[in-house]
């Protein structure tokens, strides 16, 4: 099983709807959780962090979390073409004592006018 | 500019040469991580470097890479002997000392190596 689990799509959403990102985390422990968005030849950028179960809003972005079913996801309302990237699921994974930022594959999300 | 620096942003090697790849941190950051991304694949931790200290390397293959982040200068990734599938984006991030292991890394554009 992988430690962060991310469909790869391509997800496509029409402009306006919202988009919603999914991620499954194996650590059971993890306790930080975050999202980073990376444009097409570009580097990642942070975009949302969250630490607690509930919902975390900043702007059009909304961060889900539920460590019961070791679930995190992303909602994107009012979807713009600039939203157009992939977004990588990224979890703090404690190996023998060693915290890392461990990613997942990513989910390519693709907004159509 | 602030942020992360990578260089070179590209480069070309033929198999069996050696591949340096430096990062300079953000201004006040003394905590470097290295990362590799393959084509349609997600980020890889390789290393995490505070200054003269490598703090976390397992994520380094065993053999022909090394790492190192001196007192005075950039962190350097090192490839020694490269190969085909060596080629890949390699991303620098830094955090802020206060900011260790919060998960909130700031990336370099990377460096992107082609192996011929």
């Amino acid at each position: 099983q992988k430690e962060v689990e991310q469909n790869s799509g391509p997800l496509s959403v029409p402009e306006g709807a919202i988009a919603s990102l999914n991620c499954t985390y194996s650590d059971r422990g993890s306790q930080s959780f975050f999202w980073y968005r990376q444009y097409s030849g570009k580097s990642p950028e942070l975009i949302m962090s969250i630490y607690s179960n509930g919902d975390k809003e900043d702007g059009r972005f909304t961060a889900q979390l539920n460590k019961a079913s070791q679930y995190v996801s992303l909602l994107i309302r009012d979807s713009q073409p600039s939203d157009s990237a992939t977004y990588l699921c990224a979890v703090i994974i404690v190996n023998f004592g060693n915290e890392k930022l461990t990613f997942g594959t990513g989910t390519r999300l693709t907004i159509i006018p | 500019n602030a942020g992360v620096m990578q260089n070179p942003r590209h480069l070309v090697r033929r198999r069996g040469q050696e591949a340096r790849l430096r990062c300079s941190p953000m201004k006040g950051h003394s905590h470097v991580y290295w990362y590799r991304q393959l084509p349609e694949e997600g980020l890889k931790f390789m290393v995490y470097l505070q200054k003269e200290n490598i703090i976390d390397e397992s994520g380094m293959p065993k053999e022909r890479f090394s790492a190192e982040f001196p007192k005075e200068g950039p962190s350097i990734l090192r490839i020694q002997q490269v190969v085909r599938g060596d080629s890949a984006a390699y991303f620098c991030a830094s955090s802020h000392p206060r900011q260790r292991n919060t998960g909130e890394l700031f990336f370099g554009e990377g460096s992107r190596l082609t192996v011929l």
